[in-house]
């Protein structure tokens, strides 16, 4: 069965960067791309990009363009989202999620979430 | 402000059908799929409809999804206790080349 795992809570300070993980299994990693989204307390989920694990290409939501990295490792089959130039405001849960297909497909398999606190 | 529109709330009691609307666009909902997903409390989203109308393996028959012109809708018929959740609508948005998702749509089970 198709299983995203991610990594564990993290608190960080402003400024600092974070970097989170999401490992697959249960299908061919490299034939899914791969969503990240969050969801801030109190407000709804928000699209920040996406990653082809098969070539590494990225495509990120406008806002997030210059502090939002996206990459993979397709030795373990795991995907990272790291978000530098940390603010208050980036406290959330992170998810990853894959793609029913390519770019234009919404997310179907989603991970279990990451929380990062950003707090001085 | 989100680029898709959905009311903050929605309500009904069990057994009735009710509807959730998301508003959007010819760049998003227009020329697009969109998708629905139910948040519950404390847990990840899950997908609910994708492609407009189509329920993934498991989901009860109890949702369905439409869409005409720039507008779709979420209907959920015979609600359950177990109904009560956030709701968001989903769709890719050619102007953006990013997805884009409602403000979500909190339901209520009286």
């Amino acid at each position: 069965q198709v299983q995203l795992v991610q990594s564990g809570a993290e608190v960080k300070k402003p400024g600092a960067s974070v970097k989170v993980s999401c490992r697959a299994s249960g299908y061919t990693f490299t034939s899914y791309y791969m969503h990240w989204v969050r969801r801030a307390p109190g407000q709804g989920l928000e699209w920040m990009g996406i990653i082809n694990p098969s070539g590494g290409s990225t495509s990120y939501a406008q806002k997030l363009q210059g502090r939002v990295t996206m990459t993979r490792d397709t030795s373990t089959s795991t995907v990272y989202m790291e978000l530098s130039s940390l603010r208050s405001e980036d406290t959330a849960v992170y998810y990853c999620a894959r793609s029913t297909s390519g770019w234009y497909g919404g997310p179907d398999y989603w991970g279990q979430g990451t929380l990062v606190t950003v707090s001085s | 402000q989100s680029v898709l529109t959905q009311p903050p709330s929605a309500s009904g009691t069990p057994g009735q059908r009710v509807t959730i609307s998301c508003s959007g666009s010819s760049s998003n909902i227009g020329n697009n799929y969109v998708y629905w997903y139910q948040q519950l409390p404390g847990t990840a989203p899950k997908l609910l409809i994708y492609r407009i109308n189509q329920r993934p393996s498991g989901v009860p028959d109890r949702f369905s999804g439409s869409k005409s012109g720039t507008s779709a809708s979420l209907a959920i018929s015979g609600l359950r206790s177990e109904d009560e959740a956030d709701y968001y609508c989903a769709a890719w948005d050619d102007s953006l080349s990013g997805w884009v998702f409602g403000g979500g749509t909190k339901l209520t089970v009286l």
